[in-house]
């Protein structure tokens, strides 16, 4: 099946620095792919729909200067949080829409954990 | 604003126990449903989903959910559980005409032998 690669799958950063999280589609092609965002039990909330070579969409109360992507190809996207502080800690899940039939495959998420 | 409720955040059975987890959600327009299943270590994975038709749909290991409109419900069934089903479970919403997918907090199954 489908797999959505996305790594890496755990990382640990002092407060200031800058996290860059991938996403690649390995067997499919992808124009949209989503960041999601999943605190403690809590729901997985979308922070921004990412879009092959143009601006992200991102949802409201998502700073767009702090959560950068970038959708470069077909079968990858990136999210970057910038100057990362420990409110930024949680569970950063993509998903990339696969362009011949519209199915929706998740990646491992990222647990991003500031110090 | 649409959300999903996931009332039980955490269920333990014994295999061969029925199940039923609960999923209501809030939009008044058409939806589409899904179930999607995270397991140990594993991604995010579906299970089933509802676009239109039969309310009644059947997804994959045995799992069916049933569309109840007038209840605003999307409940998830397995007559009989398997230790293998241990895992997260998530009930998801999109409006027809939208990509964004609205997540449920997801419920937790832990099935014994």
């Amino acid at each position: 099946g489908a797999v959505v690669s996305q790594h890496p799958s755990r990382v640990i950063c002092k407060s200031g620095t800058s996290v860059k999280i991938e996403c690649r589609s390995l067997d499919f092609q992808a124009t949209t792919m989503f960041w999601y965002r999943q605190f403690p039990k809590q729901s997985l909330m979308l922070m921004a729909t990412s879009n092959e070579g143009s601006k992200a969409t991102y949802e409201q109360g998502v700073e767009k200067d702090k959560f950068l992507i970038n959708h470069a190809s077909l079968t990858l996207s990136t999210l970057t949080v910038t100057s990362a502080h420990p409110e930024d800690s949680s569970f950063y899940i993509c998903s990339a829409r696969d362009i011949l039939n519209e199915k929706l495959f998740f990646g491992s998420g990222t647990q991003l954990s500031v110090l | 604003a649409q959300s999903v409720s996931q009332h039980n955040h955490h269920v333990i059975l014994s295999e061969a126990a029925s199940l039923e987890l609960g999923c209501n959600y809030s939009y008044g327009g058409t939806v589409n449903l899904f179930w999607y299943v995270q397991y140990p270590g594993q991604h995010l994975q579906l299970l089933l989903k509802y676009f239109s038709g039969d309310p009644l749909v059947k997804g994959i290991k045995g799992f069916e959910a049933e569309f109840i409109k007038s209840k605003f419900s999307f409940n998830l069934r397995k007559p009989s559980v398997q230790w293998s089903d241990t895992a997260e479970y998530f009930c998801a919403v999109n409006s027809y005409n939208t990509d964004k997918l609205i997540f449920g907090t997801g419920t937790r199954l832990q099935v014994f032998p």
